[in-house]
């Protein structure tokens, strides 16, 4: 019963063009939804994130993009530096009194110079 | 400002003994997580504190998982006796109480638990 899922275990790119990883939902009550990257032996660390009122937010390279009809958000990084390698997790989260996040496996992505 | 430290990084143990993992959260943050990823898995939600109260322990798997948070401050999860599948990192986060349109997280190193 997993409500958020990255079907891509991978991906690979060339510095300087553009990443684009996927994450589906399937819970509709989510309100807030987060990425994080992370780099081994290291915790998650906060990236970026997207109200589920929005269908868009930008910071810097990164950009999140929501599809509400179609349960769908993904992470756009450009251009690519291979300080980006690690692994994204996409993340959801109802809010309320408790704000857990519910994750996908993670998605890695090595950007290669 | 020092971020969410947990200790140990690394703990390996035998099935049957006890391990206690401890995490000591930013300071002046209220609200405390532990989640736990097994092999490569999702990262999944154990319990939530706030301050000292237990808020959501929905996803502590059993009772062999107990969470304290005496004082508000820093947390102990301790597992007793331990079961091979509970090998995995455990990771503590952090966030304070409740602002508007925030729910960002912050996360510590983890402590990665081997029982053998």
């Amino acid at each position: 019963d997993q409500q958020v899922k990255q079907n891509s275990p991978s991906l690979s790119v060339q510095e300087g063009r553009i990443s684009i990883l996927n994450c589906d939902y399937t819970n509709s009550m989510f309100d807030y939804f987060l990425w994080y990257k992370k780099y081994p032996a290291e915790g998650p660390t906060f990236l970026i994130s997207i109200s589920s009122i929005k269908d868009k937010n930008e910071d810097g390279r990164f950009t999140v993009f929501l599809n509400k009809s179609a349960k769908h958000l993904s992470l756009h990084i450009v251009p690519s530096q291979p300080g980006d390698s690690a692994v994204y997790f996409c993340a959801g989260t109802y809010g309320g009194a408790t704000n857990k996040l519910i994750f996908g496996t993670g998605t890695l992505l090595a950007v290669q110079p | 400002e020092a971020g969410v430290t947990q200790f140990p990084s690394h703990s390996v143990i035998e099935k049957g003994q006890t391990v206690t993992l401890r995490c000591d959260p930013i300071s002046g943050h209220d609200n405390l997580y532990w989640y736990r990823r097994v092999m490569g898995k999702e990262i999944k939600f154990l319990l939530h504190f706030v301050k000292e109260s237990k808020q959501d322990e929905s996803g502590m798997p059993n009772n062999r998982f107990l969470a304290e948070r005496t004082g508000g401050t820093y947390s102990t999860l301790k597992v007793q006796p331990a079961e091979l599948e509970d090998s995995g990192v455990y990771f503590c986060a952090s966030s304070q109480a409740q602002r508007q349109n925030s729910y960002e997280q912050y996360f510590g190193p983890g402590t990665r638990l081997t029982v053998t």
